[in-house]
């Protein structure tokens, strides 16, 4: 079945970026759907980052628009989120997700997420 | 950005028991040229991602029990467990995708009484 690993340092330095990329198996992201990022502040609630196609055509959350970039890889069936000049409220679990339809809808496939704390 | 608000913010049920978690959305989130709720239930239990649910505020994805089912339409929305079992122990997020940005309630936490 598909799977989504995400992968990235853990720890990363005020002002900074965040790079993180989420692997997908056993389904070529070259085929189809729509890939997200979404993250979770220790206990708190879920937001939504953005989400890419295969071919580049990205959607993001405005509030985070100026500081993320989500590319995509096909070669290595990859895609990756970049978060600039990180601040301590950017410390969360980061998920991949995979869109279950149409471009920004509902995420049926995740990662386990990796959590990333901004800290010097 | 369309605000999604919860309630209530914890519950506690006895096993068997029926559970109900409501989601308002700040707008309405109901396209009439589709005839479908842009509306969607996860499941988070600790250490875990979440969990896909519901879809179309009504549609179970697959292998999700038949316990759970959602319903409302418009602003407002219900996830219910009909019967309560030990595994159901988790937080419960409504989520709209309408428009962007997509937005999340702030969570349910379901216990055992």
């Amino acid at each position: 079945q598909v799977q989504l690993q995400e992968s990235g340092p853990g720890l990363v330095k005020p002002s900074e970026t965040l790079s993180l990329t989420c692997a997908v198996s056993s389904y070529s992201i070259s085929s189809g759907y729509y890939w997200g990022w979404i993250r979770q502040a220790p206990g708190k609630g879920l937001e939504w980052i953005g989400n890419v196609h295969h071919s580049g055509i990205t959607y993001y959350n405005p509030s985070l628009k100026s500081r993320v970039t989500i590319s995509v890889d096909t070669s290595k069936n990859q895609f990756s989120l970049k978060l600039t000049s990180v601040t301590a409220a950017d410390t969360a679990v980061y998920y991949c997700a995979r869109v279950i339809v149409g471009v920004t809808t509902a995420f049926d496939i995740w990662g386990q997420g990796t959590m990333v704390t901004v800290s010097s | 950005d369309i605000v999604m608000t919860q309630s209530p913010d914890s519950l506690a049920v006895s096993l068997g028991e029926r559970a109900t978690i409501n989601c308002k959305s700040s707008q309405s989130v109901f396209y009439s040229s589709n005839n479908k709720n842009y509306f969607a239930w996860y499941q988070q239990k600790p250490g875990q991602p979440p969990k896909l649910l519901i879809y179309w505020a009504s549609t179970r994805e697959s292998g999700v029990p038949d316990r759970f089912s959602g319903s409302g339409s418009g602003t407002d929305f219900t996830l219910t467990i009909s019967s309560l079992q030990a595994e159901d122990v988790a937080v419960y997020y409504c989520q709209q995708y309408y428009n962007t940005p997509l937005t999340f309630g702030g969570g349910t936490k379901v216990e055992i009484k």
